[in-house]
């Protein structure tokens, strides 16, 4: 059985930083990108970043793009997701998300049950 | 980056009834690489279609997705109690991806 488990999420200050981890189980890591995916507080989905299988291709979203760094360990089994400077607009349960091979750009396949980043003073 | 406008905002309808949610992408979706996920309060989304029209693993057949181009539908064909929910759609055809805004089905 798939399991996404992430974890780090908490309340920072603006312009502080948080790193998020997602532990992965149940599937051969390193075959899939893998995403991470917000949702602000009673709004819709947003795709923030993703990582290829091997880490050789990257993308971030361009509200994020500068401040945050994906990378993974796959001999961990392990996602991150490194936030800088963070502002308010960034508070969001933060999900992690496998796709369903090992190419960016794609649907998401199975989801963690998220952990939330609050950015405030 | 290509925007996903999902309608109606809000659907009311009862149980054993055929609900059609609509999603229009501001540009046409390359070899519709269009998904639909279900998300329920306090839960992760759920994948239901990808490829405009393939099922999803456990995904019950009620559940059928259609269209092309710039034009997607999602279709449930007999509401069940469990079907109420969030509705989002999902093209990954071009960088970035990106989501509709959702449509929430609710009971009638």
């Amino acid at each position: 059985e798939v399991q996404l488990v992430e974890s780090g999420g908490g309340l920072v200050q603006p312009g502080r930083s948080l790193r998020l981890s997602c532990a992965a189980s149940g599937f051969t890591f390193d075959d899939y990108a893998m995403h991470w995916v917000r949702q602000a507080p009673g709004k819709g989905l947003e795709w923030v970043s993703g990582i290829s299988w091997n880490s050789g291709s990257i993308g971030y979203a361009d509200s994020v793009k500068g401040r945050f760094t994906i990378s993974r360990d796959n001999a961990k089994n392990s996602l991150y997701l490194q936030m800088n400077s963070l502002r308010a607009e960034d508070t969001a349960l933060y999900y992690c998300a496998k796709g369903p091979a090992a190419v960016l750009r794609d649907y998401f396949d199975y989801w963690g049950q998220g952990t939330l980043v609050t950015v405030s003073s | 980056e290509i925007v996903l406008t999902q309608s109606p905002g809000t659907l009311s309808l009862s149980p054993g009834e055929r609900a059609t949610l609509s999603c229009r992408a501001s540009q046409s979706v390359s070899s519709s690489y269009l998904a639909w996920y279900q998300q329920k309060p306090g839960q992760a989304p759920r994948l239901l279609i990808y490829g405009a029209s393939s099922r999803a693993t456990g995904i019950p057949d009620r559940f059928s997705g259609s269209g092309s181009g710039t034009d997607f539908t999602l279709t449930i064909s007999r509401l069940e109690p469990e079907d109420f929910a969030v509705y989002y759609c999902q093209q990954y055809g071009s960088s970035p991806v990106t989501f509709g805004q959702g449509t929430k089905l609710e009971i009638k």
